[in-house]
């Protein structure tokens, strides 16, 4: 099993230009998450997937929209892409037992913007 | 809204030491993960602890969670220098259907 794959793993962009991150795992989980980490400041969850064909907002979703393509994928798109959104991307799922269980996370992409 | 908290952030021990890290959080939650992550790389997960009182062991690090006091413990045991990396609570916000807000991190430097 290759778990949580993630391209690309790094990406630079020029202000205004657009994106999608891809995001795929082959664990059969049901909840996917896309989370930025930029130091000092942990991870913060920018959109989540409960489940195939639903999506909802984390902390900080402006600039983002997500698309939950299937079970298997869950991308990431900037529209626009700002300095703001320099950032490292992780993408993780996980399977969901009265709760979310534990997250299996993606490689990451470390995302420049000039 | 759910705030997670973790003390110290910055940890610098000798090997063989002992050491506690704190994860408070400000709502109620019974579900509560440690991970690690090592320099330039992704996360590791250590420990779900899924329900008060529950404690949990891997080696030389126990964690431990008190929901009553909204606080979860990762204790260091004879610390090594393979421990050093940066540990993350991260708690269920249950105010949401699947939503999980990770602390801010402990960087912890096991000296020889």
């Amino acid at each position: 099993n290759a778990g949580v794959t993630q391209t690309p793993k790094f990406q630079v962009l020029k202000t205004g230009q657009s994106m999608t991150l891809q995001c795929a795992q082959d664990m059969n989980h049901n909840s996917m998450y896309w989370y930025r980490q930029d130091p000092g400041m942990g991870l913060r969850l920018i959109y989540y997937s409960a489940s195939e064909g639903t999506t909802d907002k984390g902390e900080v979703p402006n600039g983002y929209n997500v698309s939950r393509l299937n079970k298997r994928e869950f991308s990431l798109r900037l529209e626009s892409a700002a300095p703001s959104q320099t950032s490292v991307y992780f993408c993780a799922s996980s399977s969901w037992t009265a709760g979310p269980d534990t997250q299996y996370f993606g490689p990451g992409t470390r995302l420049t913007v000039l | 809204e759910l705030k997670v908290e973790q003390n110290p952030l910055f940890l610098s021990m000798q090997e063989g030491k002992n050491y506690t890290i704190y994860c408070n959080y400000s709502t109620t939650s019974d579900r509560l993960y440690w991970y690690r992550q090592d320099p330039g790389k992704s996360l590791e997960s250590l420990f779900v602890l899924l329900s008060n009182g529950a404690v949990k062991q891997e080696g030389r690090l126990m964690a431990s969670l008190d929901t009553k006091a909204r606080l979860s413990t990762l204790h260091i045991t004879a610390a090594v220098h393979d421990l050093s990396a940066t540990y993350f609570c991260a708690v269920d916000g249950r105010t949401s259907y699947d939503k999980v807000i990770f602390g801010p991190g402990t960087s912890l430097s096991v000296i020889p």
